[in-house]
């Protein structure tokens, strides 16, 4: 069965310091998310990407945050300039269509800024 | 916007013992409904989904859950848990149709002790 992969599992970083964290969606899937889950906390939106651009994104996803689909595989999120409160874990999820509601999850990245 | 609450953060329970995790919604429009399960280590999975039709909605490992309109609740039950049913379960709501990005609740730590 198909699955969204997360790379790299875990990334330590210091404070200041910039991360990009990598995504495959499904290969059909039109729609890609990012979500973070700050430790013992409920996950979050982040960002919706479609069709080479970002659809939605939350209050969160201020300009220290960026999106890319640099080729037909990758999805990532760049943190630019990262700060103590972004560890979290970070999931990518994809959903294949206008029609489909259900979207499918990675198994996430887990960010920690020292 | 749509909210959820999951009212127990965490459930204890003995093997073979049944289980109820609970989780009502708010939200204006109609709705869809989900629980997702996190395993430890691992990312969020699909458990089971209301979309629309019957109210009762079942997984392929013993999980059920209902979606009771006048409520606002979509509990999620089962008779018999094992001990690898230990995990956090999370209820998610979006609205039906458009851009079906979910709103978590902050999750229940279901734990299963032998």
């Amino acid at each position: 069965e198909p699955e969204v992969t997360q790379t790299p599992s875990h990334q330590v970083t210091q404070m200041g310091q910039e991360v990009i964290l990598r995504c495959v969606p499904i290969s059909n899937h039109l729609y890609f998310y990012w979500y973070r889950q700050i430790l013992g906390q409920k996950v979050e939106f982040l960002v919706s990407f479609y069709n080479n651009e970002i659809s939605e994104k939350s209050e969160i996803f201020d300009d220290q945050f960026s999106v890319e689909r640099p080729d037909g595989s990758n999805f990532t999120l760049k943190i630019r300039s990262t700060k103590l409160e972004d560890s979290a874990m970070y999931f990518c999820a994809s959903r294949k269509d206008r029609g489909r509601e259900t979207q499918y999850f990675g198994p996430g990245t887990r960010l920690l800024v020292l | 916007a749509q909210s959820v609450t999951q009212l127990d953060s965490q459930v204890p329970v003995f093997e073979e013992a049944p289980v109820e995790l609970r989780c009502n919604y708010s939200s204006s429009v109609s709705v869809y409904l989900f629980w997702y399960v996190q395993y430890p280590n691992q990312g969020l999975q699909l458990l089971l989904k209301y979309l629309s039709g019957s109210t009762l909605v079942k997984s392929i490992n013993g999980f059920e859950a209902e979606f009771n309109k006048s409520q606002t609740s979509f509990h999620l039950r089962k008779p018999s848990v094992h001990i690898s049913d230990t995990a956090e379960y999370f209820c998610a709501v979006s609205g039906a149709g458009g851009s079906y990005i979910p709103t978590f609740g902050r999750g229940t730590s279901l734990i299963v002790h032998p």
